[in-house]
């Protein structure tokens, strides 16, 4: 039982690129979430994902686009990669029941953009 | 949008010690959690509190649901080197059915 994967682990782009970071968990849980962190500013919701074929902004949502693939699968694209989308990017999923607010994340996306 | 008031931002304690921090919201709150996260890592989930007044332990940690709904402490006693690493709290209101907010953090370092 993997949790939530994350990939890449660490990416350098440039400015004006695209990429997509994928995310999956093997938990079974309905929702998933993509944060970025940067220093001083905490974790700052950019899409999430109530359950599968929906998906709603967050608190940044600007220059960035989600796909819900399927169940497992969250992936976030950076259409045209710009130096402020520098950080560090997390996934995180919740299952239901008596849990419904715990959320596990995966271990980051590291990504640079010059 | 809003977030939670984490205190202290940071703290450099000798080992042994007990540690306390907490945070505070505007609003009414329904869940609390406590996350820590590790340099290079994402943040794990040490304790969830669902119930105003509810005090629960993990280990050396007890973390306490406010009994004004608004607040939430998080206790480790006896620290140890491993306890370094910063420490999230996290909390739902009523308005917010999917979305948590979040504390900025607790950064805390340990001399052994």
């Amino acid at each position: 039982n993997a949790g939530v994967t994350q990939t890449p682990k660490f990416q350098v782009l440039k400015t004006g690129q695209s990429m997509t970071l994928q995310c999956a968990q093997d938990m079974n849980h309905n929702s998933m979430y993509w944060y970025r962190q940067d220093p001083g500013m905490g974790l700052r919701l950019i899409y999430y994902s109530a359950s599968e074929g929906t998906t709603d902004k967050g608190e940044v949502p600007n220059g960035y686009n989600v796909s819900r693939l399927n169940k497992r699968e969250f992936s976030l694209r950076l259409e045209s990669a710009a130096p402020s989308q520098t950080s560090v990017y997390f996934c995180a999923s919740v299952g239901g029941g008596s849990r419904y607010n715990e959320q596990f994340f995966g271990p980051g996306t590291r990504l640079t953009v010059l | 949008g809003q977030q939670l008031n984490q205190s202290p931002q940071s703290m450099f304690i000798q080992e042994g010690e007990d540690v306390s921090m907490n945070c505070t919201s505007s609003s009414i709150f329904n869940t609390w959690l406590w996350y820590k996260q590790d340099p290079g890592e994402g943040p794990v989930l040490l304790i969830a509190l669902y119930k105003a007044g509810e005090l629960t332990s993990n280990g050396r940690l007890t973390a306490q649901f406010g009994i004004t709904r608004k607040d939430s402490f998080l206790n480790i006693s006896a620290s140890i080197p491993s306890d370094v690493g910063i420490y999230f709290c996290a909390g739902r209101n009523a308005g917010n059915n999917r979305k948590l907010i979040w504390g900025l953090g607790t950064s805390l370092a340990v001399n052994p």
